[in-house]
């Protein structure tokens, strides 16, 4: 069974800094892109960005809202991926969901549950 | 502002058919890029719906049915029911963008 958990939400301070990790496990993560994507309350669904896998170069792509503030990872020997979040503004609070991307097909077909990040003082 | 854009909301009766539409361009639906459907109902996660334009993962009632069209693509539900009150997301790829991109979404009420 595919399983993506997300961890590392929670309440911070705008301008501080947070990781989110998202261990998965039951799929060849090293076969798959991976992605962020967030839903801030009442709204809809934002991609942050995406990694492609190491056969398609591992290089990584950001909305331009969070350009230059956050950056994707991926660990393929632990089948983690992460969100490195830099200076946080309010406007960051929102639901992050870890999914998994079928990238022939741009598809998003495994979620995790998400996590909370909540961006106040 | 997305580059899908879909209609914020729709409804229908039980028993009546619904559709919501999908609107991109010619460098995303246009452009020959699948469209994959998404449905999240109250409270929980995104769960896919439809994907490479008109086929359901194994699980999803036949009821619900893609199609794609020039730079348009359509999320049709027969035979609504109560429990499909929620909101629908559509999803491509965009090559100006170079990522995939989302619709804002579309909430469904059952009268």
């Amino acid at each position: 069974e595919v399983q993506l958990v997300e961890s590392g939400g929670g309440l911070v301070q705008p301008g501080r800094s947070l990781r989110l990790s998202c261990t998965t496990s039951g799929f060849t993560f090293g076969d798959y892109a991976m992605s962020w994507v967030r839903q801030a309350p009442g709204k809809g669904l934002e991609l942050v960005g995406f990694i492609r896998s190491k056969a398609y170069g591992g290089s990584t792509h950001y909305a331009a809202s969070v350009k230059g503030r956050f950056s994707i990872s991926r660990d393929d020997s632990k089948s983690v991926a992460y969100l490195q979040m830099n200076s946080l503004k309010a406007e960051d609070t929102a639901v992050y969901y870890c999914v998994r991307v079928e990238w022939l097909r741009y598809l998003f077909d495994s979620w995790g549950q998400g996590t909370l990040v909540t961006v106040s003082s | 502002q997305s580059v899908l854009t879909q209609p914020p909301s729709v409804s229908g009766a039980p028993g009546q058919r619904v559709t919501i539409s999908c609107t991109g361009s010619s460098s995303n639906i246009g452009a020959g890029y699948d469209v994959h459907w998404y449905q999240q109902l109250p409270g929980t996660v995104p769960k896919l719906l439809i994907y490479g334009n008109n086929n359901r993962p194994s699980g999803v009632p036949d009821r619900f049915s893609g199609s794609k069209s020039g730079t348009s693509a359509s999320l049709a539900i027969t035979g609504l029911q109560a429990e499909d009150e929620a909101d629908y997301y559509c999803q491509s790829y965009d090559s100006s963008l170079s990522g995939p991109v989302f619709g804002g979404g579309t909430k469904l009420t059952v009268l």
